[in-house]
């Protein structure tokens, strides 16, 4: 019954590896979202995604990218894992246009070491 | 570009009290919106209430209710009856209605129940 849901909860990994973090959504929204929520608790956007446009926040590398296999799947990519990533990243939807709540999954903390 | 700012890093209340947190934001659009998220030590992100800029009423959920103050670009939650679950992280946002939809958050507030 999961509305948004993200895997894995946790993951470890060194430095210069390439990493995949699966979002999936089931409550039929259009669009889907990352946030990094740094050591000190502060939460940024990282991309906006539907199924016509994808907006990026200018600050984030481009050795981050999301790919969308379809509209319930929102999975974030990134390359070559820097000591800096290390955070909590959290998925998000929402159905666009007026009252558009954004339901977040749970999370998954990252690990660079 | 727009920015959410709360000015309490910390703050405590005692059980059964009410506590009133603090979030001032900047946009230059006139179509937004304001919310309050509450993340417990689960890290879970729940949304407490939320505003629409458009409506003069101050929303109310049951013990929380917000203070929108349009003009001055401040929007305030207060915990009524404060209770030992309500300790978490508390972080302001912002969404405008166009440019993704996206959420611009505060720094967060920790707040602290006191049996």
């Amino acid at each position: 019954d999961t509305a948004v849901s993200q895997t894995p909860k946790y993951l470890v990994t060194q430095m210069g590896n390439d990493k995949s973090i699966k979002c999936e959504q089931n409550l039929g929204h259009d669009t889907m979202y990352w946030y990094k929520q740094d050591s000190k608790k502060f939460l940024k956007i990282m991309f906006s995604y539907n199924n016509k446009e994808l907006i990026i926040n200018e600050t984030v590398p481009n050795r981050f990218s999301p790919k969308s296999p379809d509209k319930a799947h929102l999975n974030l990519h990134i390359n070559s894992l820097e000591l800096g990533d290390s955070a909590v990243y959290f998925c998000a939807s929402s159905q666009l246009g007026r009252k558009s709540e954004q339901y977040f999954g749970p999370g998954t903390r990252l690990t660079v070491t | 570009a727009q920015t959410v700012t709360q000015s309490q890093p910390e703050m405590s209340v005692q059980e059964a009290e009410t506590v009133t947190l603090s979030c001032t934001y900047d946009t230059s659009e006139s179509d937004y919106y304001l919310f309050w998220y509450k993340q417990p030590p689960s890290r879970q992100m729940i949304l407490v209430i939320r505003q629409e800029a458009y409506k003069q009423q101050n929303a109310t959920e049951n013990r929380f209710s917000v203070n929108f103050q349009k003009a001055a670009k401040s929007f305030s939650l207060k915990i009524s009856d404060s209770q030992l679950g309500d300790a978490a992280m508390y972080f302001c946002a912002l969404m405008n209605n166009n440019a993704g939809n996206m959420l611009t958050f505060g720094g967060g507030t920790r707040l602290m129940v006191k049996p």
